[in-house]
């Protein structure tokens, strides 16, 4: 089983939508937790970390952490065609990335 | 903060020569710095980790005599690849972080694009 598992996709939504991408982890002493976004040609941006159980909102984006279920979820509201790229999960600091997880925000 | 450049941003080479790439956290110190490298529409892969004052440690597959490694510094990290070919062309990115390792995330520089004729 690998460390981190991330809903391949690709995740489709309408504009305006909420996307809902999630991650599970095996590592139950895991304590760091990072999404990151990657556009078409682009290297990847780190958009969102997460260190407690719970929400964490940063504009439309919110991160949700349930360590008891081992898993990390990235919410995006009121999806926008420029929220289009493929978004990446990280624990800790394991930085061997899978493929992540493509999104498609259609107008 | 956390400021990560890499350059140059784009190289094109001839085949048989070397091309280095360089990596430098702007406003932070980093220990540990990662390389990847990502062919079109696939996905990110780990090349190898860099540690500052230590040798690289490669993943499994990726040559080390071919993909040099430095990290002098606790700025700076290069990758060399050495007797390029076109299949090496691809895109080249870095990235590091602030200590202690893990906590903060990390920052990706803005990759540098190679190509090989």
């Amino acid at each position: 089983q690998k460390e981190v598992e991330q809903n391949s996709g690709p995740l489709s939504v309408p504009e305006g939508a909420i996307a809902s991408l999630n991650c599970t982890y095996s590592d139950r002493g895991s304590q760091s937790f990072f999404w990151y976004r990657q556009y078409s040609g682009k290297s990847p941006e780190l958009i969102m970390s997460i260190y407690s159980n719970g929400d964490k909102e940063d504009g439309r984006f919110t991160a949700q952490l349930n360590k008891a279920s081992q898993y990390v979820s990235l919410l995006i509201r009121d999806s926008q065609p420029s929220d289009s790229a493929t978004y990446l999960c990280a624990v800790n600091n394991d930085m061997r990335f899978g493929a992540g997880t493509r999104l498609t925000v259609k107008p | 903060g956390a400021v990560v450049s890499q350059h140059p941003s784009w190289v094109i080479c001839k085949s048989g020569t070397s091309v280095k790439i360089e990596c430098r956290s702007l406003d932070f110190q980093a220990t540990t710095m990662f390389w990847y490298r990502q062919f079109p529409k696939q996905s990110l892969m780990l090349m190898a980790t860099s540690n500052e004052g230590s040798k690289a440690t490669y993943e499994q597959g990726v040559e080390k005599d071919k993909f040099l490694i430095n990290h002098a510094s606790l700025t700076l990290s290069t990758l060399t690849v050495t007797s390029a070919h076109p299949e090496d062309s691809s895109f080249y990115i870095c990235s590091a972080t602030r200590r202690p390792t893990g906590h903060y995330g990390y920052t990706f520089g803005s990759g540098t694009r190679l190509t090989v004729v």
